[in-house]
């Protein structure tokens, strides 16, 4: 069976220090890939997404980055955290375009 | 691209009522409608989910319509139950990219 892991499940990070958020997916292959932000009481909003290694599409201009090195691994990164990069960072993928979405866990991230 | 607009924002019902959210998406190309589920802290869960060539689709108390002239969606729960109490979020996507794009979310609270 496939499933989707994420880490860490909780992160407190100071202003303009780094951040690196890993996703991971088993059991399948080939997945998309997608990282959501939600703000405290907010919708979903997506950031990124992937469909295969190496491609990654940026949805919202902001100071995150993502990359995928491996088939199954989506990794958030930041050089230098803002106050208002804190929320609940999702990580999801799907198999084929007409899925659903199985989400991980998701990070809660505070930068103070 | 595509927007969902969601509504009611919150919503309080008594235990053993039906609630019914409401959602409209702006891309007629859009093709698939799925609906999450979100508890307190946790991730958001697939409840049910409808694609653009079926008008209806019901799984025992939940049942979710689809009108494509007018580009709108809604969630149904009857015989609604405490622990039914959560935040409802629909979305819309293009199967071409499997890009999800949700709504602001509905708090539902069911009184007992």
């Amino acid at each position: 069976s496939q499933t989707i892991h994420q880490w860490p499940a909780t992160l407190v990070q100071p202003v303009g220090s780094p951040l690196s958020l890993e996703c991971t997916v088993e059991g399948t292959s080939n997945p998309n890939l997608y990282w959501y932000r939600q703000a405290a009481g907010r919708g979903l909003q997506l950031l990124f997404y992937s469909v295969g290694i190496g491609q990654i599409s940026s949805e919202v201009p902001q100071n995150l980055s993502a990359s995928r090195p491996q088939d199954r691994q989506f990794i958030l990164s930041s050089k230098k955290l803002l106050l208002s990069d804190s929320g609940f960072y999702l990580c999801a993928w799907i198999r084929h375009t007409r899925d659903g979405y199985t989400f991980g866990s998701g990070t809660r991230l505070t930068v103070v | 691209g595509e927007n969902v607009e969601q509504h009611p924002s919150t919503l309080s019902v008594q235990e053993g009522d039906s609630a019914v959210i409401k959602c409209t998406y702006s891309d007629s190309a859009s093709n698939y409608f799925p609906w999450y589920k979100q508890e307190l802290g946790k991730r958001p869960q697939l409840i049910i989910d409808i694609r653009s060539n079926v008008g209806e689709k019901k799984d025992q108390r939940i049942a979710v319509t689809l009108n494509k002239t007018a580009k709108h969606f809604s969630l149904h729960i009857t015989e609604t139950q405490p622990e039914d109490s959560a935040v409802y979020f629909c979305a819309a996507s293009l199967s071409n990219t499997g890009k999800l794009i949700f709504g602001q979310g509905t708090t539902l609270q069911v009184k007992p």
